[in-house]
């Protein structure tokens, strides 16, 4: 099985740098996703790390090391339309079918 | 990224009704598809693995004969809720890889009456 732990709720400044952390715990690793999902929407995805290290897209970047078990989501410049919720996932070593984490909720405030 | 497609995007329906919902991949071929359930400010939780031909996978704690799966194409998987329940009101998620990465249909949002 798998652990997933993210904070539940963060808040910003617009123009200003959040950072969303992730933990888990699984049996063996095969990536780690990172989404976006908006009130009432799907998901969109945003970002996914295999091997350790940074990956910038954008205002956003996603870090991973994997021998802590530990991601985070980095976003700069903050917009009133980052507000959303943050989904972490990860696939454990046994299957193509990531696990979703509850998800952070972002609110960016002026 | 590839595309999606999920029908309805919003159902009402009265209690003991079923619902069906479509999930197509537009610009892609899946052999699998997933559909997730959500609920207000929780997690999204994978109900079933749907493959083209054969039976559906179903997680632990979900009811085949109360949620039917069909695959039918490359592109095209349903969900019908048989039965529906105000408890069954909830946000179904489905979804399909490429190239490594999950992509998901706009999803339904079911009220059950």
């Amino acid at each position: 099985g798998q652990n997933i732990d993210q904070p539940t709720e963060m808040t910003a400044t617009e123009g200003a740098i959040v950072q969303i952390n992730c933990t888990y715990q699984t049996s063996g690793f095969n990536g780690l996703f990172w989404y976006q999902q908006h009130a009432g929407e799907a998901p969109t995805f945003l970002s996914y790390n295999v091997l350790d290290g940074l990956e910038e897209k954008g205002r956003f970047s996603s870090f991973l090391s994997r021998s802590k078990g530990y991601s985070y989501l980095l976003l700069k410049e903050l917009q009133m339309k980052d507000s959303a919720s943050y989904l972490c996932a990860v696939r454990d070593g046994g299957s193509y079918i990531p696990t979703f984490g509850r998800g952070t909720s972002l609110i960016v405030h002026p | 990224g590839a595309v999606v497609s999920q029908h309805p995007s919003r159902v009402i329906c009265k209690s003991g009704t079923s619902v069906k919902i479509e999930c197509r991949s537009l610009d892609f071929q899946a052999t699998t598809m997933f559909w997730y359930r959500q609920f207000p400010k929780q997690s999204l939780m994978l109900m079933a693995t749907s493959n083209e031909g054969s039976k559906a996978t179903y997680e632990q704690g979900v009811e085949k004969d109360k949620f039917l799966i069909n695959h039918a194409s490359l592109t095209l998987s349903t969900l019908t809720v048989t039965s529906a329940h105000p408890e069954d009101s909830s946000f179904y998620i489905c979804s399909a890889h490429s190239a490594e990465k999950l992509f998901f249909g706009s999803g339904t949002q079911l009220s059950v009456l």
